[in-house]
């Protein structure tokens, strides 16, 4: 079974302070693990992914993640938030042997405040 | 790409009403899940299909709940009788199988209220 936590309903920050949105995961092998971002009345939009490699991934809109595998964790972090990054931001993950099914964590609401 | 679409995008019915929601996926992309998502019960994922077969409909929360994939860019979710705690927003998606190591793409939502 594969599951994302995502411990914080809520993130409220500053602009221009740094914004950071926690995650952890469980998979049974390797995982995959995905960022993605919701405005209002919106769909989910991709941001970043973590596969193989470098564990400092970028992505989309400035923000990036680490992937963490002893605390099995993937983080998303933005050096300096923007009001225009309050969303509700996901983290997802799948299994590199499900070549299908991601799970999605509940949801953190990002609100930068001007 | 006009990415995926969805329609309607706002639907509001009476319980007992059958509804019907659609889905373009992304032309290529043999992957198409179909998503609900609700303040309580946040992003569940219903069913998915891959090269128009079911594969997966253990997220389908009861018999009142169909869906159908009759070509690679065509599918359709309904419900049937609808009741009020249906009332959620619909979110169709779609991937590439292997190509982008599965990111999903997502329509913009059906925002379905059963009153």
């Amino acid at each position: 079974a594969q599951s994302v936590a995502q411990p914080e309903d809520q993130v409220n920050v500053a602009e221009g302070n740094p914004l950071t949105v926690k995650c952890t995961y469980s998979v049974s092998g390797n995982p995959y693990l995905f960022w993605y971002v919701q405005y209002p009345n919106r769909g989910l939009q991709f941001l970043l992914k973590y596969i193989t490699g470098d564990n400092l991934v970028k992505g989309s809109y400035g923000f990036e993640a680490e992937f963490n595998k002893s605390q099995t964790s993937f983080h998303l972090k933005k050096p300096s938030a923007l009001v225009s990054d309050s969303a509700l931001y996901f983290c997802a993950v799948r299994d590199m042997r499900n070549d299908y099914k991601l799970s999605f964590g509940a949801g953190t609401t990002v609100t930068v405040r001007a | 790409d006009a990415g995926v679409i969805q329609s309607p995008r706002h639907e509001v019915t009476e319980m007992g009403q059958e509804v019907t929601l659609r889905c373009k996926p992304i032309s290529g992309h043999d992957y198409l899940f179909w998503y609900r998502q609700t303040m309580m019960r946040g992003l569940e994922l219903l069913i998915y299909f891959n090269n128009n077969v079911p594969i997966d409909d253990s997220g389908m929360p009861e018999d009142r709940f169909s869906a159908k994939m009759p070509n690679a860019s065509f599918s359709t979710l309904k419900i049937q009788p609808s009741e009020p705690r249906d009332s959620a927003v619909y979110f169709c998606a779609s991937r590439l199988q292997g190509g982008n190591t599965g990111e999903l793409f997502f329509g913009e939502g059906s925002r379905l209220t059963v009153l």
